[in-house]
């Protein structure tokens, strides 16, 4: 099956900075997904995004299919923004690989 | 906007006891999932349920663990004599359709002990 590495492993920021998370996929996915995992353990869809870039308010994803892999970007972080990021792909066979996360910590 | 709902969000057993985890999925989706976290882990998949069969499952899902849609709005999880090991977040999710979106529930929290 398909391995899903995601960096930084752990990122902390100061309120009102930018950051870039990066995802991996050791082989092409048909789905890819963004989640949030906040604090008290709920996934939140970020991004279904399989392929091109898209945006949500101060975030935004872009994926490069053909070279397997995808980023997510922060704009002007919140404290809200903090938690655990995961990025995930399928290739069809309806289940989702995930990859370890990120951890992101905003300090005000 | 619709969303995924599970039942119960806490639930702590003894060991070997049975549990059922339920869900109610999006009510115009037609594929249904488990996933699980052990904490401080990845979120692992558990099954995939359409046409009210399963069409895919890990080594995770063995023979403790099965799945059911009892009526056209539930979606249920056993596990049939739990394991300290199983003790994690159990998430539920559906889809539309295979190249869409999964929206995952809120998770229950399960522990056994």
């Amino acid at each position: 099956g398909i391995q899903v590495e995601q960096s930084p492993p752990d990122l902390i920021l100061q309120e009102g900075a930018n950051s870039t998370l990066r995802c991996n996929f050791s082989d092409s996915v048909n789905n890819l997904q963004w989640f949030h995992q906040n604090p008290w353990g709920q996934l939140i869809n970020l991004f279904y995004i399989p392929s091109g870039t898209k945006q949500n308010g101060r975030l935004s994803a872009t994926t490069v299919a053909t070279e397997r892999y995808s980023l997510l970007y922060i704009s002007s972080s919140q404290t809200t923004d903090s938690g655990v990021y995961f990025c995930a792909g399928d290739q069809g066979a309806q289940k989702l690989v995930f990859g370890q996360g990120t951890r992101l910590t905003i300090n005000p | 906007e619709p969303e995924v709902t599970q039942t119960p969000s806490h639930q702590v057993t003894q060991m070997g006891q049975e549990v059922i985890l339920r869900c109610v999925p999006i009510s115009n989706h037609l594929y249904f999932y488990w996933y699980r976290q052990i904490l401080g882990q990845k979120v692992e998949f558990l099954v995939s349920f359409y046409n009210n069969e399963i069409s895919e499952k890990s080594e995770i899902f063995d023979d403790q663990f099965s799945v059911e849609r009892p009526d056209g709005s539930n979606f249920t999880l056993k596990i049939r004599s739990t394991k300290l090991e199983d003790s994690a977040m159990y998430f539920c999710a559906s889809g539309r359709d295979l190249q869409e979106t999964q929206y995952f529930g809120p998770g229950t929290r399960l522990l056994v002990l």
